[in-house]
């Protein structure tokens, strides 16, 4: 399974863009990358995922690399409730053998 | 809206005790995962399951074991519990496959603590 590795922590300024990126060099065709962020005490929330094209919905826009070996995540508005560890996550899926193998994590802290 | 369902949110439990830790989900996922969360060490996968009574070993099955009669429902057991085993444990459920829009969903999460 394809590792991922993160940044251990981050800071950006409330009301900027949070850029979180990763690593998966070695990703191979049929996995997606995944990014989810855990509140203190609470489970992981998903945010947003995508296998080789750019992706946006409301929370994030997750940008992938042309040869899918890094990806970033972005937050265009940061706010202080985006406190969180950010997980990156490649996802392999095959009947019977599916598997999230799961980052370190980003602690993204929004700063006043 | 989708719910993986953690039936209790803190545990304090005594060496040696039997512990079920169970997790349901309402959408008719196929696959469930349990992990264990600890400082410093992130999320690491014990056990998942992607049928009614088929399961696989993740990365640290020692020491606990899995039951999934029906397809919502999936336990968690320490068959006897070590301090060692304190930590936060995760439920997830997913459907097979990873078309547009298939999510992979957690509950709340289990803090289990044995003295």
């Amino acid at each position: 399974d394809a590792k991922t590795t993160q940044p251990p922590s981050m800071d950006c300024a409330e009301g900027r863009a949070a850029n979180l990126p990763c690593n998966h060099s070695t990703i191979s065709g049929n996995e997606y990358v995944y990014w989810y962020r855990q509140i203190h005490s609470q489970g992981p929330q998903y945010i947003i995922h995508g296998l080789k094209n750019n992706e946006t919905n409301e929370m994030a826009s997750l940008i992938i690399t042309e040869d899918r070996k890094s990806s970033t995540l972005i937050l265009p508005h940061a706010t202080l409730r985006d406190t969180a560890v950010y997980y990156c996550i490649v996802r392999v899926s095959n009947f019977g053998n599916e598997k999230l193998t799961f980052g370190t994590g980003t602690r993204l802290t929004i700063i006043p | 809206d989708v719910k993986v369902t953690q039936s209790s949110r803190y545990l304090v439990k005594r060496t040696g005790e039997k512990v079920f830790l169970e997790c349901v989900q309402d959408m008719d996922h196929e696959n469930m995962f349990w992990y264990r969360q600890d400082p410093g060490l992130g999320l690491r996968l014990i056990y998942f399951s992607y049928d009614v009574k088929m399961k696989e070993k993740g990365d640290i099955p020692e020491g606990y074991s899995v039951s999934r009669e029906k397809k919502e429902r999936f336990s968690l057991i320490l068959e006897s519990a070590s301090t060692n085993q304190t930590s936060m444990y995760l439920c997830a459920s997913s459907a097979s496959g990873t078309g547009t829009g298939n999510t992979i969903y957690f509950g709340e999460g289990s803090w289990l603590t044995v003295v």
